[in-house]
């Protein structure tokens, strides 16, 4: 059964904070994503990997960098956290046929 | 750039009723995927059912079937006998890179389906 995990399901960092959002996948994907998911404008894509150290910014890159260092692994950070960065964060591993999705983090900036 | 389109923000279906979900999406490429995923209140994001656009014949997923119009590019899903578990929302997506290798994914905003009792 594929896996995608989340370090965590639920964050609470306070503005200024260095966060670090954990991913890992056991289906040796070389396509890695992070998404961000607010109401009324669905996912929007952050960064993306498509391969070990590799890396591309999505279409909200600012405010976030990303880290891939080993193939099952891909990290989201939020350099000095703001408020407005208050949302779910969703991870994706994809295969040619199908994006296999984490539990997602729900992260609050206070 | 690719865009996918979701005009229903909202949609509600009596248990053991038809709803259709549209999706819209515009691009230049000639050969994409389609999907549509499912979000139940649990935040996992399930596959619902997947099209190929070279493949003129609809997709179907017991329940669940999509009618694709690649010219129109409307993609929409049609769940039959809707259940009380088909409450979740939904959310198209497109998926770019069938030439380069490179994939990415491209999601809409969302429709949140109610289903009656």
């Amino acid at each position: 059964d594929v896996k995608v995990t989340q370090s965590s399901r639920y964050l609470v960092k306070r503005t200024g904070e260095k966060v670090f959002l954990e991913c890992v996948q056991d289906m040796d994907h070389e396509n890695m994503f992070w998404y961000r998911q607010d109401p009324g404008l669905g996912l929007r894509l952050i960064y993306f990997s498509y391969d070990v150290k590799m890396k591309e910014k999505g279409d909200i890159p600012e405010g976030y960098s990303v880290s891939r260092e080993k193939k099952e692994r891909f990290s989201l950070i939020l350099e000095s956290a703001s408020t407005n960065q208050t949302s779910m964060y969703l991870c994706a591993s994809l295969n040619a046929g199908e994006a296999f999705f984490g539990q997602g983090t729900r992260l609050t900036v206070v | 750039a690719q865009t996918v389109t979701q005009s229903q923000p909202e949609m509600s279906v009596q248990e053991a009723e038809t709803v259709t979900l549209s999706c819209t999406y515009d691009t230049s490429e000639s050969d994409y995927y389609l999907f549509w995923y499912k979000q139940p209140p649990s935040r996992q994001m399930i596959l619902v059912i997947r099209q190929e656009a070279y493949k003129q014949q609809n997709a179907t997923e017991n329940r669940f079937s999509v009618n694709f119009q690649k010219a129109a590019k409307s993609f929409s899903l049609k769940i039959s006998d809707s259940q009380l578990g088909d409450a979740a929302m939904y959310f198209c997506a497109y998926r770019t890179g069938i030439t380069s290798g490179t994939y990415k994914y491209i999601f809409g905003t969302g429709t949140r389906l109610k289903v009656l009792a």
